[in-house]
């Protein structure tokens, strides 16, 4: 267990709204990551963040913003929701030799 | 960027079979790992693995990084096997990891 917790696990919102999904993790690491996971596609990087007020983009970022205020938190925000947005999100972090990577337990978003 | 591709797509396997499957990448790389994503659509890490071979229980994996590839073994399969297995790697020092397409192993009684 690597102590992360995604909320909400589950949503629905309509087009055009705004979302923010949260990780939260109690382990203290430094290296945080958020996925989404789209049929065909497997899992694919939106952000990342690497200590507090420091993030990067992934492969997918557009449309998307995080922030990290706190080592514990890794906000992920949809300003204006779409369709195409409909996905599974993943928060992880890394760890040990490696950057071993460990995952949340995802969180299902349905746009509408 | 780097190409991940796994093989097969699918497989369906009787309890008690062995299955190795398979992961391809384009470049090299200093990091990859392998993933097991069950039917519930929790991802477990299972092998930290950028070179040689390792084992856990039932499970070993092998990557030959000089010829690009990454080999999953299964023995004995069981039900609970059953569901997603991704490969990721990456080149970099931030762990961003790009994941293969999966294969889906469905283990039947």
């Amino acid at each position: 267990d690597a102590g992360i917790t995604q909320s909400p696990r589950h949503k629905v919102t309509e087009t055009g709204t705004p979302v923010t999904l949260r990780c939260h993790q109690t382990e203290n690491h430094r290296y945080m990551y958020w996925y989404r996971q789209d049929p065909g596609h497997g899992l694919r990087l939106i952000h990342y963040s690497y200590g507090v007020k420091d993030t990067d983009k992934g492969e997918v970022s557009d449309g998307y913003s995080v922030s990290r205020s706190k080592t514990e938190d890794f906000l992920l925000t949809l300003e204006s929701a779409t369709s195409s947005q409909t996905s599974v999100y993943f928060c992880a972090i890394s760890r040990g030799s490696g950057n071993t990577i460990y995952f949340g337990e995802g969180s299902w978003l349905t746009v509408v | 960027g780097i190409q991940v591709e796994q093989s097969p797509p699918d497989l369906i396997l009787q309890e008690g079979a062995n299955s190795t499957l398979r992961c391809n990448f384009s470049d090299s790389v200093n990091n990859l790992q392998w993933f097991h994503q069950n039917p519930w659509g929790q991802l477990i890490n299972l092998f930290y693995i950028p070179s040689g071979t390792k084992q856990n229980g039932r499970l070993s994996a092998t990557t030959v990084a000089t010829e690009r590839y990454s080999l999953l073994y299964i023995s004995s399969s069981q039900t609970t096997d059953s569901g997603v297995y991704f490969c990721a790697v990456h080149t970099g020092t931030a762990s961003k990891l790009t994941f293969g397409t999966g294969t889906r192993l469905q283990v039947t009684l």
